[in-house]
């Protein structure tokens, strides 16, 4: 069977400093992988999807990065971070070749705190 | 352009009472629908999916949805919520991309769920 981890669980850290979050899914290969941001009441908004190994999607501009060195390995980054890149980070992936109509499967979610 | 509507943003029902959740979409073609749950800390759990066919589709945790194309809705539904079913709720539409074979989900803004005993 398939299974997601992400870690840190949770996380603070001081404005300025950089970031890195990892996301890494087992018993699949080559699935589309995903970083969503959960603000309090604002929903999920998709940050990056990566159909493979070194393509990276960016949905909207912003102060983060990602990158997807291994088929199976998904990274959220920051050089700098702000106050308003704190929130819930998701990792997600789905099966390959048609993603709007699988089923995203969801990590167990970073809190990030930048203070 | 694709977008999905959760119009309760929190809903409070006491143990044993039947629950609704209303969910409306956006999109031209044919949708692919989900509704996720997510406890608080943790991140979502697929509950149902509607693709085609039988436009009522049964889930996990005796959840179900109805899928109502003249009223692009695809609300949930349980007979009797228990105490363990306060969480968050999320419906998503699935769109696909023009010209392409790959899409994303586009997810509404939730709707929180509290259970009195």
């Amino acid at each position: 069977s398939q299974t997601i981890h992400q870690w840190p669980a949770t996380l603070v850290q001081p404005v300025g400093s950089p970031l890195s979050l990892e996301c890494t899914v087992e018993g699949t290969s080559n699935p589309n992988l995903y970083w969503y941001r959960q603000a309090a009441g604002r929903g999920l908004q998709l940050l990056f999807y990566s159909v493979g190994i070194g393509q990276i999607s960016s949905e909207v501009p912003q102060n983060l990065s990602a990158s997807r060195p291994q088929d199976r390995q998904f990274i959220l980054s920051s050089k700098k971070l702000l106050l308003s890149d704190s929130g819930f980070y998701l990792c997600a992936w789905t099966w390959t070749s048609s993603s709007y109509n699988s089923p995203l499967h969801f990590g167990n979610g970073t809190r990030l705190t930048v203070t | 352009a694709q977008s999905v509507t959760q119009p309760d943003i929190h809903i409070t029902v006491s143990e044993g009472a039947s629950l609704e959740l209303r969910c409306n979409y956006s999109y031209g073609a044919t949708p692919y629908l989900f509704w996720y749950v997510q406890s608080p800390g943790q991140g979502l759990q697929l509950l149902l999916k509607y693709f085609s066919g039988d436009t009522l589709v049964q889930g996990i945790k005796g959840f179900e949805a109805e899928f109502k194309r003249s009223q692009s809705s695809f609300n949930l539904r349980k007979p009797s919520v228990h105490w363990s079913d306060a969480a968050e709720y999320f419906c998503a539409v699935g769109a696909r991309r023009r010209g392409s074979t790959l899409g994303r989900l586009y997810f509404g803004r939730g709707t929180q769920l509290t259970v009195w005993p």
